[in-house]
């Protein structure tokens, strides 16, 4: 199945930093998706990016399926961005198509 | 647009004991998943249906594990007899489609196990 890597796992950042996350993954994928997991656990959809790039406020995302890697841009952190982040991806020919992710970005934002 | 609803969302049981867990997806959604999160990992995938029936149950330990969709629409999870290491948050899933279309999955707010 696929594999998919996070990376860095760990991040630690001043408010009003600029931060880039990577996600490689092994296979090709027709779905990929970037949440954004809560103190309270609930994954907040951020992207849904399969391929190109897409913005929303102060992040943006961009995927280059040929070469098996996506990207999550955080502008002008802030604290409240502080969590573990997410990438998942998972291909489907007609059969199954369940998420594989990733370990996680564990980020924190210091005000 | 009401979100996947799960219940409860904290269970406490003694090992060797039997849990059950329930989910609503998104209306209109007619792929539902299971997926497991331990703690300090990413969630992993247990089972898929495709309105009721089951498209991919790989991951799923059906020595203990066992899930339904009886209409098409809620579903529900159980576990007999619990270990020890089932302690974890149990998430549900939906899309809109599945099998030949790839579309965005919502998660709900899980369900916390822990086994004692």
């Amino acid at each position: 199945g696929i594999q998919v890597e996070q990376s860095p796992p760990d991040l630690i950042l001043q408010e009003g930093a600029n931060s880039t996350l990577r996600c490689n993954f092994s296979d090709s994928v027709n779905n990929l998706q970037w949440f954004h997991q809560n103190p309270w656990g609930q994954l907040i959809n951020l992207f849904y990016i399969p391929s190109g790039t897409k913005q929303n406020g102060r992040l943006s995302a961009t995927t280059v399926a040929t070469e098996r890697y996506s990207l999550l841009y955080i502008s002008s952190s802030q604290t409240t961005d502080s969590g573990v982040y997410f990438c998942a991806a998972s291909y489907s020919g007609g059969g199954a198509d369940g998420l594989t992710f990733g370990k996680g970005t564990h980020l924190i934002i210091q005000p | 647009e009401a979100g996947v609803a799960q219940s409860p969302r904290y269970k406490i049981i003694e090992k060797r004991q039997s849990v059950a867990f329930w989910c609503n997806p998104i209306s209109g959604h007619a792929t539902l998943y299971w997926y497991q999160q331990i703690l300090g990992q990413g969630p992993k995938l247990l089972i898929q249906f495709q309105n009721n029936g089951v498209v991919d149950d790989s991951q799923l330990p059906k020595d203990r594990f066992s899930a339904e969709r009886l209409k098409g629409v809620d579903s529900t999870l159980k576990i007999q007899p619990a270990k020890l290491e089932d302690s974890a948050v149990y998430l549900c899933a939906s899309s809109l489609v599945g099998q030949t279309m790839n579309t965005e999955a919502f998660f709900g707010q899980g369900t916390r196990l822990t086994v004692v």
